[in-house]
């Protein structure tokens, strides 16, 4: 079966620093996604790694061990827009199809 | 920027009922998705369309739902008969390039369904 593993919630402190595992297991592998959602809203690209490795863009980071089939996206100087649950998916497939896990929810306090 | 939209935001209707939710993709995208979301629970493949044709489709996707591309721009997710499980948030997605590696897919806002 498939299964796309990360934390339900983390709290962190406004300037920090937060880092939202993300393990698989997928009978397929064409790359990973991350996904920002606000609440009651529609998940926003955030980032998306293929190879392993780092990918930076800005504030935010996402690493891939395709071998060891973990991700993790790292929040720099978080903001309180910021607070917001978090998606990794899988495309496990050539197709645009994602499996997506059940989102970690990143609570900034001030 | 270019934006997946739906409509409606929110439907009510009662169980038994048929139901059709709208979107308008991006324009020159030519992949469309509907997943859908629970309330609480994870987001979830429905089906992926390509070429007027259903590419592929999720055990969710029985045959109380149909997907059509009835003109240029709109792509619709009908459900024929509502079954109170049916209640979530439906998400219509389109992408460029399906096959490609970083095929992003951009979401529209989501229409809420409820089943009563």
């Amino acid at each position: 079966g498939q299964n796309i593993d990360q934390p339900t919630e983390m709290t962190a402190t406004e300037g920090a620093i937060v880092q939202i595992n993300c393990t698989y297991q997928t009978s397929g592998f064409n790359g990973l996604f991350w996904y920002q959602q606000h609440a009651g809203e529609a998940p926003t690209f955030l980032s998306y790694n293929v190879l392993d490795g780092l990918e930076e863009k800005g504030r935010f980071s996402s690493f891939l061990s395709r071998s060891k089939g973990y991700s993790y996206l790292l929040l720099k100087e978080l903001q309180m827009k910021d607070s917001a649950s978090y998606l990794c998916a899988v495309k496990t497939d050539s197709w645009g199809k994602l499996q997506f896990g059940a989102g970690t929810q990143v609570v900034v306090t001030p | 920027e270019p934006e997946v939209t739906q409509t409606p935001s929110h439907q009510v209707t009662q169980m038994g009922q048929e139901v059709i939710l709208r979107c308008v993709p991006i324009s020159n995208h030519l992949y469309f998705y509907w997943y859908r979301q629970i309330l609480g629970q994870k987001v979830e493949f429905l089906v992926s369309f390509y070429n007027n044709e259903i590419s592929e489709k999720s055990e969710i996707f029985d045959d109380q739902f149909s997907v059509e591309r009835p003109d240029g721009s709109n792509f619709t997710l009908k459900i024929r008969s509502t079954k109170l499980e049916d209640s979530a948030m439906y998400f219509c997605a389109s992408s460029s390039d399906g096959r490609a590696g970083a095929n992003v897919l951009t979401f529209g806002a989501g229409s809420r369904l409820t089943v009563l």
